[in-house]
């Protein structure tokens, strides 16, 4: 079942320009993270944010958490043509299997 | 370091056909290990984890059957494909810490059913 809920599906941008993605979930979470695709390749994690945090930053990164919304928020700054990808939020799950839960995603073009 | 490995990278199989699909992970011992199927355009489903040798959930109904028969070796199979089962199938792990670790994806295999 789908967790995690992206917005907007699809985001173009110019070069240089910040990039807002939103993410909402339903349940409650042990963490939230961030992953990044490129096109028809495997995913890699960008940061993770603990229920108990409001705020991370990792480089051009900045990750925000609201649990009484159930929100989320992944900030790129100063974007550059090689943050072209897709981005998922990931919602872990509170047991021990750390199972995560994926949204749909946003598909970001950052354009040269 | 820690890496995982999937293989193959593309798939052409008929329908009707048998399918065994293996993920490696070197550099850890004893992680969670998932099985997920993203669809053309869309997100990640998880299909199936291990918290241990032997131990497999399943977490949606499907024509897909997952092993473990070692620490860090994970088998997603099926007996007779179906034209639903084409798509893209990424491995992960993670170990077990007490503040929640990040997965980590393996390349992929793009299955294809004809």
């Amino acid at each position: 079942s789908q967790q995690g809920e992206e917005d907007p599906q699809a985001l173009s941008i110019q070069e240089g320009e910040n990039a807002t993605m939103n993410c909402s979930y339903k349940t409650s979470i042990n963490n939230l993270q961030w992953y990044r695709q490129n096109s028809g390749r495997g995913l890699v994690h960008l940061i993770l944010i603990r229920s108990n945090e409001r705020e991370k930053h990792s480089g051009r990164l900045r990750v925000t958490l609201d649990t009484s919304k159930k929100s989320s928020s992944l900030l790129i700054t100063a974007s550059r043509a090689a943050d072209t990808a897709s981005y998922f939020c990931a919602t872990a799950a509170m047991d021990s299997s750390y199972k995560l839960i994926f949204g749909s995603g946003t598909r970001l073009l950052v354009r040269p | 370091s820690q890496t995982i490995h999937q293989w193959p990278a593309t798939l052409v199989q008929p329908v009707g056909s048998p399918l065994s699909l293996e993920c490696t992970v070197e550099g850890t011992s004893n992680p969670n290990l998932y099985w997920y199927r993203q669809a053309a355009g869309r997100g990640l489903q998880l299909l199936f984890y291990s918290v241990g040798i032997g131990q497999i959930s399943s977490e949606v109904p499907q024509n897909l059957s997952a092993s473990r028969p070692q620490d860090r070796q994970f088998i997603l199979s099926s007996k007779k494909l179906l034209l639903s089962d084409s798509g893209f199938y990424l491995c992960a792990w993670s170990v077990r810490t007490s503040g929640g670790v990040g997965q980590y994806f393996g390349p992929g295999t793009r299955l294809l059913v004809l």
